[in-house]
């Protein structure tokens, strides 16, 4: 099966690094991805690993370590329009299903 | 370009009636998803269809039918509206090559209330 495990809410000031981790229970895990979602908005695509390592998009980060099936978002120099949901999801190719996290609530102060 | 296009944005039903979601893609995807998210939660998966002409059950498939009509289309069908279908619904596709794989293409969702 797939299950998927975040905190339920972080907290970070303007400016700051904060670090959203992901653990997953996968079979046939085949990658890792993060969205983002706004209230009363879709979610968007942020980023997707599917070998161990760093990947960088700008002020974004995520990693991944399949061996310990555990992945984190890192978010950069943070801005006040980065207030929202995080959700990490992890799609199986045995099945084809991609399973979402119940969600990381990223609040950022002044 | 479009990307993926749901149909209604809102929807009020009563206890028992019925409706389909409508939700079609124009980026040649091959995969197309159904997901429920309910207030403060994640996104559940209803049903996925891999490829046109298959389709599967996800998390919480109970209640709902689905249709995967042509390559471009995959519809929702509530036969039995009932109060705990109320929910935001997302239709998503996905391409299938590297990073196509974990990347899914949301539509702008459709706020279903049963009352």
């Amino acid at each position: 099966g797939q299950s998927l495990e975040q905190p339920s809410e972080v907290t970070a000031v303007e400016g700051a690094i904060v670090q959203i981790n992901c653990t997953y229970q996968t079979s046939g895990f085949y990658g890792l991805s993060w969205y983002q979602q706004h209230d009363g908005g879709a979610p968007t695509f942020l980023s997707y690993n599917a070998l161990d390592g760093l990947e960088e998009t700008g002020r974004f980060s995520s990693f991944l370590s399949r061996s310990d099936s555990y992945g984190y978002l890192l978010l950069q120099e943070l801005q006040m329009k980065d207030s929202a949901s995080y959700f990490c999801a992890t799609y199986s190719s045995n099945t084809g299903k991609l399973i979402f996290g119940q969600g990381t609530t990223l609040q950022v102060k002044p | 370009n479009a990307g993926v296009t749901q149909t209604p944005k809102f929807q009020v039903l009563k206890t028992g009636q019925s409706m389909t979601l409508q939700c079609a893609q124009d980026m040649n995807h091959n995969s197309m998803y159904w997901y429920r998210q309910d207030p403060g939660m994640g996104l559940r998966l209803i049903y996925y269809s891999a490829s046109e002409g298959t389709t599967d059950k996800g998390e919480v498939p109970n209640g709902y039918n689905v249709s995967r009509l042509n390559k471009r289309e995959f519809s929702l069908r509530l036969e039995s509206a009932a109060p705990s279908q109320t929910s935001v619904y997302f239709c998503a596709s996905r391409g299938r090559q590297g990073k196509g794989s974990g990347e899914l293409f949301f539509g702008e969702g459709s706020r279903l209330t049963v009352l």
